[in-house]
Parts: structure tokens; sequence; C-alpha cells
């Protein structure tokens, strides 16, 4: 499997623009979550997923952004309209099911967004 | 209200030596806890995990250490190489959460001196 897959790797927008960041998660991963990293506060869950159903969103920071999840094998994160503070690394990533303790989730390798 | 922390934003060791990272939280509900390790424009890679009903994981180089009294829990790299050069987040799940919901710390970065 070639891992959990974002894009783009970069982005460059202009404020007020709209931002789509993409994921497919590792197949046959039932969780998928989204991440943000930033030197303040580290990687801040946004929002996850597990079923496809979002499950806990308490991490999303405002209503300018979103989440979706059509399909066990896709999933979209967009910001509308994007503003300078949302300029850091976007994180997705994926878990299977376990049978005992917690799993780790596998990342993908980020989404890098600067707002101008 | 963070509440998994790493207090030591970066931390340097001489190759050879022993690197130790700090973690500290304050959820008592947290009952398994993970180490990922993160190199420049990657994405996180697990390390190693402990649960509650433990106080020591080993595996290889890495041993983590946990303080369930103290809600402290360390990572211990013995001998430290070059490669080991990154970026550590602790993270914390609760099986009163759903397990796979992690909260990480704000990392630490350890850079190894050759």
């Amino acid at each position: 499997d070639a891992g959990v897959i974002q894009s783009p790797r970069h982005e460059v927008t202009e404020m007020g623009q709209e931002v789509t960041l993409r994921c497919k998660p590792i197949s046959g991963h039932n969780s998928l979550f989204w991440y943000r990293q930033t030197m303040m506060r580290g990687l801040e869950l946004l929002i996850y997923f597990n079923n496809n159903v979002p499950i806990d969103d308490s991490g999303m920071p405002e209503d300018r952004f979103s989440a979706k999840m059509p399909n066990a094998s896709f999933s979209t994160l967009k910001i509308q309209p994007s503003e300078p503070r949302d300029s850091a690394v976007y994180f997705c990533a994926s878990s299977s099911p376990s049978t005992g303790w917690s799993t780790e989730a596998f990342f993908g390798q980020g989404t890098r967004l600067t707002v101008v | 209200d963070q509440q998994v922390k790493q207090n030591s934003p970066s931390l340097s060791v001489q190759e050879g030596r022993i690197s130790i990272l700090n973690c500290d939280y304050t959820n008592s509900m947290f009952d398994y806890f993970l180490w990922y390790k993160k190199y420049p424009a990657e994405g996180p890679t697990f390390l190693i995990s402990i649960s509650s009903i433990k106080d020591k994981n080993e595996d290889g180089r890495f041993t983590v250490f946990l303080n369930k009294s103290a809600k402290h829990l360390s990572l211990h790299i013995v001998p430290s190489q070059p490669g080991d050069s990154a970026v550590y987040f602790c993270a914390a799940s609760s099986s009163n959460f759903g397990n796979e919901k992690l909260t990480f710390g704000t990392g630490t970065r350890l850079t190894i001196i050759p």
C-alpha cells in the first residue's frame, strides 16, 4: 500500500480564497483524522471520522473550516474564506480498528498551506 | 488547554550517549501513550507505545517509561545515533473516548551531535 496520500503537498493562496485539501487513507482503515501542526500548539486534532461519519469535530477552529468524507477512500478539508493565520501544515492520518488497546495512526506527508 | 505537554522544545545529545525525552499529561482518563518521530517535510511515524497496565516497554534502542502517579512518561534512546535527529511527539488516548483519538504534545526537537 502507498500509505496515506495527501494533495497538494504545497498550497499558496491569497487571503479570502477557498482552499481544499485532499486525503486518500490507507485501504481498509476505517478511521480518518485531520491534524494541523503549528509551532505553538503542536499537532492539533481538527476532526475525525469513523466509517465515513464525523465523530468529533470539536477541534475545528471556526465555521470557515469544513470536512467531508463521501466514501471510505477520500476526504477533503476545506477552508473558506482562508486567512493568513490558517497558514500551517495540515496532516491527514488513518487507522484500523484494534482488538485491544489503541492502534497507532499512519500519517500522510502533509500539505503546507501558506495564505498571503 | 494542553492536556499533553512536552516542556522541552529542543534537546541536543552527543552521539552514543543517552537521549531522554519527557512528556507530562493532565487527563487521568488517558490509558495509552505513544511516541511519534517526525523528519522535516514528512509526516509523523509511529515509534513505540505503552499501555497504562505497564510501566516500561522496550524496543531495541528505544524504551518508554510510564509513571502513572506522576502522570509522566519518558522516551529513552540509547545509544543515540545521528539518524535519531528529528522532532519527537508524545501522544495519548483513552479507551473511554474512543481509542483512536490521539492527543499530541507540542514536540521536542532532538539533535544528535556527531
